[in-house]
């Protein structure tokens, strides 16, 4: 999951497994929710989004889940490989934008 | 169709010292925020423009700070008599015309530093 602080969780996946992270967003009245991945020395970039009146979306190899019933929102990533090895942060956004801290993703061979 | 661009990539600044950063956003795109992220801290809102008008910048400091977005040009970032605090990167980003509720994309970065 994700925290606010100075020390980034970590998810060490092995290569091929599939890997999941979560996030818990703060505000109920967002209605609109993006994942992004940043590599280090780089900007953000747009992994997949989702709007609230869905449960589910489906990119290439990416899922997205949102239960607004408890406020959280995963990312699955399936056969997990070493470039998927990068910062993933949830945005959350009801006209504004707010970012997570982020969760450090480490694929092994 | 280019992307966020961003520049410098890297700023060097003494303590005092005016950093003035760069956002040209994607075509067609109207609508600019500025980010700032410091190591292994999530992005932390800044301001948002449109063209001409800054439209929320509660997330930027009082002092010290401020951000333009003429009908030409660049948007830009200023920070007066930099501070060592003031080292983070900075991360712009655009989205198109519309709700404020799309997708952003963002810029590489400038990274600051000040010595």
């Amino acid at each position: 999951g994700e925290s606010v602080g100075l020390h980034l969780p970590t998810l060490s996946v092995q290569e091929g497994d599939n890997s999941i992270i979560n996030c818990a967003y703060s505000n109920s009245a967002s209605d609109y929710f993006i994942w992004y991945k940043q590599e280090s020395g780089k900007g953000p970039q747009f992994i997949i989004d989702i709007r609230s009146n869905m449960d589910k979306r489906q990119g290439q190899r990416v899922t997205v889940l949102l239960n607004k019933t408890v406020k959280h929102l995963s990312l699955q990533i399936a056969a997990t490989q070493p470039g998927d090895s990068a910062v993933y942060f949830c945005a959350e956004s009801w006209g504004k934008f707010q970012f997570g801290a982020g969760t450090q993703v480490v694929v092994t061979p | 169709n280019a992307g966020v661009m961003q520049n410098p990539r890297h700023l060097v600044r003494r303590r005092g010292q005016e950093a003035r950063l760069r956002c040209s956003p994607m075509k067609g795109h109207s609508h600019v925020y500025w980010y700032r992220q410091l190591p292994e801290e999530g992005l932390k809102f800044m301001v948002y423009l449109q063209k001409e008008n800054i439209i929320d910048e509660s997330g930027m400091p009082k002092e010290r700070f401020s951000a333009e977005f003429p009908k030409e040009g660049p948007s830009i970032l200023r920070i007066q008599q930099v501070v060592r605090g003031d080292s983070a990167a900075y991360f712009c980003a655009s989205s198109p015309p519309g709700q404020r509720n799309n997708e952003q994309f963002f810029g590489p970065g400038t990274r600051l530093t000040v010595l």
